[in-house]
């Protein structure tokens, strides 16, 4: 089964610091993607990755940055957080077979919070 | 950007009944999916359901798709208190090569025992 982990569950931090949130996938896929989650408005897509060190801006990238160094780890980094970059952060993965996108698998999420 | 839409946006019913969550979306797809969140979690796939494809089952779960009116639903059949979660439709948006999958807002079922 493939697996996608994340570095922490839960993670408080205070506004203005740097923040680095870790994602890990075992199996070996091309792409990797962070999303956050908010009540009323679902996943949105911050950045994703389609190989090592190529990053796309998804829908809000703006207060991210993403780092690929290695195939298997995608990082979400807030430079400098502010208290609306509270929120449950989702990592996924996604083995694309002939240019089709198929399933995403997520990990567990981590909870952030901002104070 | 294209949106998937989960219509309800939550639904109570009893145990051992049918649940039934629509999905609409907006442009052409290649596929459409559906996933399942706990609360707390993250997103576990559930099925894909092909743009050439009008029906699947995997097990409890039943997926329709019309691209003429660009709609989705899943049912759940015999629901079980552990079926209690949101669920998640999302697509592709038809573009080949496009890695990309967008997420309606979910609906959130409630399995009353």
């Amino acid at each position: 089964d493939v697996k996608v982990t994340q570095s922490s569950r839960y993670l408080v931090k205070r506004t203005g610091e740097k923040v680095f949130l870790e994602c890990v996938q075992d199996m070996d896929h091309e792409n990797m993607f962070w999303y956050r989650q908010d009540p009323g408005l679902g996943l949105r897509l911050i950045y994703f990755s389609y190989d090592v060190k190529m990053k796309e801006k998804g829908d809000i990238p703006e207060g991210y940055s993403v780092s690929r160094e290695k195939k298997e780890r995608f990082s979400l980094i807030l430079e400098s957080a502010s208290t609306n970059q509270t929120s449950m952060y989702l990592c996924a993965s996604l083995l694309s077979t002939g240019g089709r996108v198929e399933t995403q698998y997520f990990g567990p999420g981590t909870r952030l919070l901002v104070l | 950007s294209q949106q998937g839409e989960e219509d309800p946006q939550a639904l109570s019913i009893q145990e051992g009944e049918n649940a039934t969550m629509n999905c609409s979306y907006k442009t052409s797809i290649n596929n459409l999916q559906w996933y399942r969140q706990n609360s707390g979690r993250g997103l576990v796939h559930l099925i894909l359901i092909r743009s050439n494809e009008r029906e699947k089952h995997s097990g409890r779960l039943r997926v329709t798709l019309d691209t003429s009116k660009k709609s989705s639903s899943l049912l759940i059949t015999a629901s079980r208190a552990a079926d209690t979660a949101s669920y998640f439709c999302a697509t592709d948006g038809g573009i080949q090569g496009a890695q990309k999958l967008v997420f309606g807002q979910g609906t959130r079922l409630t399995i009353n025992p």
